[in-house]
């Protein structure tokens, strides 16, 4: 499993469009790149996944280089709601394997100010 | 999505004491997962479960401290055995979502306090 690193801490204002980046420089050829978010006294909430190029739905936009070294996340107007951590993660997809875990590294807090 | 709800919400404990945290999701799901996520801090992995074998731990987490049931396709259950206050953390259980690969919903966790 690949390790990430992403940016502890994030700060935008509402309508602003936010860009986290997480960086593996790990990642195997059969590795996806899976982004959560958790809101406080909340589970994480799967939010979008990729392998490569780029991803798009209703929530935001997964950005993967051609050597997929890193991924960012895209946000499109935050409003104060989209305050939370958002983790990247990236695992080998494994079905019918023994296990699927998820390893979460540290998450970006994402504050949004008015 | 499965729809996942955990109890007790949350606990106030005494040390020595033990604590069994149920969890149930409205459809069959193959594999749930336990996490502890302590103040402040990521979520760590403690054991895969799956019905009818048993539960695989992660490195640091044993049986006998955590030990898990998983009777049948719906529910789970995990034991914080002993408590110490360093067991003070928020413990989520999750399910793999087979409509997309790697995906996995959460319940919304119990907060467990040793005192």
């Amino acid at each position: 499993l690949a390790k990430t690193t992403q940016p502890i801490s994030m700060d935008s204002y509402e309508g602003q469009e936010v860009n986290i980046t997480c960086s593996h420089n790990n990642i195997a050829t059969n590795d996806y790149i899976t982004w959560y978010q958790q809101f406080p006294s909340q589970g994480p909430r799967f939010i979008i996944q990729g392998y490569k190029t780029k991803v798009t739905n209703e929530v935001a936009s997964l950005f993967i280089p051609a050597d997929r070294k890193s991924s960012t996340l895209s946000l499109p107007r935050v409003s104060l709601s989209d305050t939370a951590v958002y983790y990247c993660l990236v695992g080998d997809i494994n079905y019918g394997g023994a296990t699927n875990k998820l390893i979460f590294g540290t998450g970006t807090l994402l504050a949004v100010q008015p | 999505s499965a729809v996942i709800s955990q109890k007790p919400s949350r606990d106030i404990c005494q040390r020595g004491t033990s604590l069994t945290i149920q969890c149930q999701v409205d459809s069959q799901v193959t594999m749930m997962f336990w996490y502890r996520q302590q103040p402040g801090q990521s979520l760590t992995l403690i054991a895969t479960a799956n019905q009818g074998s048993e539960a695989t731990y992660e490195s640091g987490f044993v049986i006998d401290k955590f030990p898990i049931s998983r009777p049948n396709l719906t529910f789970s259950t995990l034991t914080v055995s002993n408590m110490s206050p360093e067991d003070s953390s928020i413990y989520l259980c999750s399910v793999e979502e087979g409509a997309a690969p790697d995906t996995q919903y959460f319940g919304p966790g119990t907060r467990l306090t040793v005192l």
